[in-house]
């Protein structure tokens, strides 16, 4: 696709459950980057992939967070034992290698809402 | 990472310029300005970044101060559709972590008709 892709654009879960969220990357940006939003915030920092270089996870609120990335294409979040406090959008991003012309595309993002 | 500081609002009516203002006195010599905007129920998008020289594209333009410690977004004729929530953001390179946004609370802009 031309675009980021996220998969749902909406799931609702109840407490206790794992979600996977999914992020189809643009082909070829070697850079993914997880986001969560709450309502009426900003975007916080949870998770970036760059290349080869291991994975960023300074974000991470908890281990029941925790995000693959299967080389340079699609991403999984993985919330284990949601909270209500996890509702929020989850948005994913990607860019081609750092330099003059890079910029970040990001998704629509997934609306998790827990129960 | 090193942290951006913005006003928390801003107005401006429509058709005139708007100065968007970001401080970020702890910028490191490797780190690229970023801004992007995020409109309403949208992903954020990117706006313009630069590293020492003042930049121009179709959107805006990045003013960015000779000591690199603040930065300035100018849309030079605000539409109705600009109203949105702009983020200042450093992005550092040279490193692992090369290219990694963290953005921060942002200004939320309104256009008055």
């Amino acid at each position: 696709g031309a675009g980021v892709s996220q998969s749902p654009s909406n799931k609702v879960t109840e407490k206790g459950k794992d979600v996977e969220l999914r992020c189809d990357p643009i082909s070829g940006h070697t850079a993914l980057y997880w986001y969560r939003q709450r309502l009426g915030q900003g975007l916080e920092f949870l998770i970036y992939f760059q290349g080869n270089s291991a994975p960023d996870k300074s974000g991470l609120p908890s281990d029941r967070f925790s995000a693959e990335r299967t080389g340079e294409s699609v991403s999984t979040l993985t919330i284990q034992r949601t909270q209500q406090e996890d509702s929020a959008v989850y948005l994913c991003a990607s860019s081609s290698l750092p330099g003059t012309n890079y910029e970040a595309f990001f998704g629509q993002g997934t609306r998790l809402t827990v129960v | 990472d090193a942290k951006t500081t913005q006003p928390n609002s801003m107005e401006s009516n429509e058709e005139e310029p708007v100065h968007l203002p970001c401080n970020h006195s702890t910028i490191s010599g490797t780190d690229y300005i970023h801004w992007y905007r995020q409109l309403p129920s949208q992903g954020p998008e990117y706006v313009i970044h630069g590293l020492t020289s003042n930049v121009n594209n179709r959107m805006a333009s990045l003013a960015i101060a000779e000591d690199r410690k603040s930065s300035t977004l100018i849309l030079h004729r605000a539409t109705l559709r600009d109203a949105a929530v702009y983020y200042c953001i450093l992005s550092l390179h040279g490193s692992s972590n090369t290219g990694k946004l963290i953005f921060g609370q942002g200004t939320t802009l309104q256009v008055k008709p």
